[in-house]
């Protein structure tokens, strides 16, 4: 079952713009994580927020998390052409074990010069 | 460089065929995971090991089996490969805990 919902699912914009992609998620969650996939290959790890913090930042990202709202988005400022890629948010539910995550099926971003 | 490698990038079989799908990590992580990947459908996650000879099944484990004999190496089988099973098939491992993945780069499998 699908646990993150991203929205948009595709968004173009011009190099120099900020890039907002949203996450709606369904059950309670131990963490929230971003990740960007290139086009054809694997996944890789943007950041992780716990359910217990509201905002963090990395570089050029910053990650908010709502859990009251269970929603989070991930804001890419002065985006640049090699951003252009898919991102997609991973939730970690309360209970299963493992740490396994819960993909949304992704934002396609195109950030053109 | 931290890794996890995926045995073959490009895979063609046989509706029938016996198919295994080789990941192996270097980072000494508890956890690894299998993922299939569709068009529309995100990923969806189809087994899971957190210790060696342990496995959980995620939710889609119908198809499909693991083996997880050495800490660094978790094996997917395709018992008799379809084509529904036709996907990019996506392999990570984690430290237990608030960890992020790290994953593999792939493995395309068309079964013809």
């Amino acid at each position: 079952s699908q646990q993150g919902e991203e929205d948009p699912q595709a968004l173009s914009i011009q190099e120099g713009e900020n890039a907002t992609m949203n996450c709606s998620y369904k059950t309670s969650i131990n963490n929230l994580q971003w990740y960007r996939q290139n086009s054809g290959r694997g996944l890789v790890h943007l950041i992780l927020i716990r359910s217990n913090e509201r905002e963090k930042h990395s570089g050029r990202l910053r990650v908010t998390l709502d859990t009251s709202k269970k929603s989070s988005s991930l804001l890419i400022t002065a985006s640049r052409a090699a951003d252009t890629a898919s991102y997609f948010c991973a939730t970690e539910g309360l209970t299963g074990g493992g740490n396994k995550l819960t993909f949304g099926t992704g934002t396609q971003l195109k950030v053109e010069l | 460089d931290v890794k996890v490698t995926q045995s073959s990038r490009y895979l063609v079989k046989r509706t029938g065929e016996k198919v295994f799908l080789e990941c192996v990590q270097d980072m000494d992580h508890e956890n690894m995971f299998w993922y299939r990947q569709d068009p529309g459908l995100g990923l969806r996650l189809i087994y899971f090991s957190y210790d060696v000879k342990m496995k959980e099944k995620g939710d889609i484990p119908e198809g499909y089996s693991v083996s997880r004999e050495k800490k660094e190496r978790f094996s997917l089988i395709l018992e008799s490969a379809s084509t529904n099973q036709t996907s990019m098939y996506l392999c990570a491992s984690s430290l237990p805990g608030d960890y992020g993945y790290t994953f593999g780069s792939g493995t395309r499998l068309t079964v013809v």
